[in-house]
């Protein structure tokens, strides 16, 4: 079965580094997503990317967030000055067509110290 | 904007038993999609059951159906014969039909199946 795969599955990071949270989408998938789960609250939405470009994003994916689909599978998140209370699971999820079942990733979890 | 609204933050039930995890939103819109996923303790998200609004039938995914009251605007999920593989926590969203891609998720319930 094809599954969203995310890299790596737990990130440890001093406040004020960069990060790079990597996702390889469902191969077929032209829609993308990334979404945050700060422990023990709900998931919440970031960006949608389609074409190459930013389709929506949230008051939370502020100038300190991109979104990179470098080559053809990968599909990236850099938080460019990482603060503490950007701690959470991040996910990556995919579509075949908006608004169709999203496959989420296993998840990254990020850990700013 | 959307909101989705899980009302019961923890709920229990025997092995076996059926439970009903409940779920309202509010919109505007007309057409639109609301899932249920589930979240083990792996934190993986896991779909388990999906709607169209359009649709007057109540979806089903073997133990998985939903009540959809679109008057109502209620999203209720039930999980007959419960396993112990269902202990998770369990998350109502919202998907536009409206050229929005986002999904809204509410809360969600932390489901406990006991032996």
């Amino acid at each position: 079965e094809p599954e969203v795969t995310q890299t790596p599955s737990h990130q440890v990071t001093q406040m004020g580094q960069e990060v790079i949270l990597r996702c390889v989408p469902i191969s077929n998938h032209l829609y993308f997503y990334w979404y945050r789960q700060i422990l023990g609250q709900k998931v919440e939405f970031l960006v949608s990317f389609y074409n190459n470009e930013i389709s929506e994003k949230s008051e939370i994916f502020d100038d300190q967030f991109s979104v990179e689909r470098p080559d053809g599978s990968n599909f990236t998140l850099k938080i460019r000055s990482t603060k503490l209370e950007d701690s959470a699971m991040y996910f990556c999820a995919s579509t075949g067509l908006p608004n169709t079942e999203a496959f989420f990733g296993q998840g990254t979890r990020l850990t700013v110290v | 904007a959307q909101t989705v609204t899980q009302s019961q933050p923890e709920m229990s039930v025997q092995e076996a038993e059926t439970v009903t995890l409940s779920c309202t939103y509010d919109t505007s819109e007309s057409n639109y999609y609301l899932f249920w996923y589930k979240q083990p303790p792996s934190r993986q998200m896991i779909l388990v059951i999906r709607q169209e609004a359009y649709k007057q039938q109540n979806a089903t995914e073997n133990r998985f159906s939903v009540n959809f009251q679109k008057a109502a605007k209620s999203f209720s999920l039930k999980i007959s014969d419960s396993q112990l593989g269902d202990t998770a926590m369990y998350f109502c969203a919202f998907g536009s039909g409206a050229g929005s891609y986002q999904l809204t998720f509410g809360k969600g319930t932390k489901l406990s199946v006991i032996p």
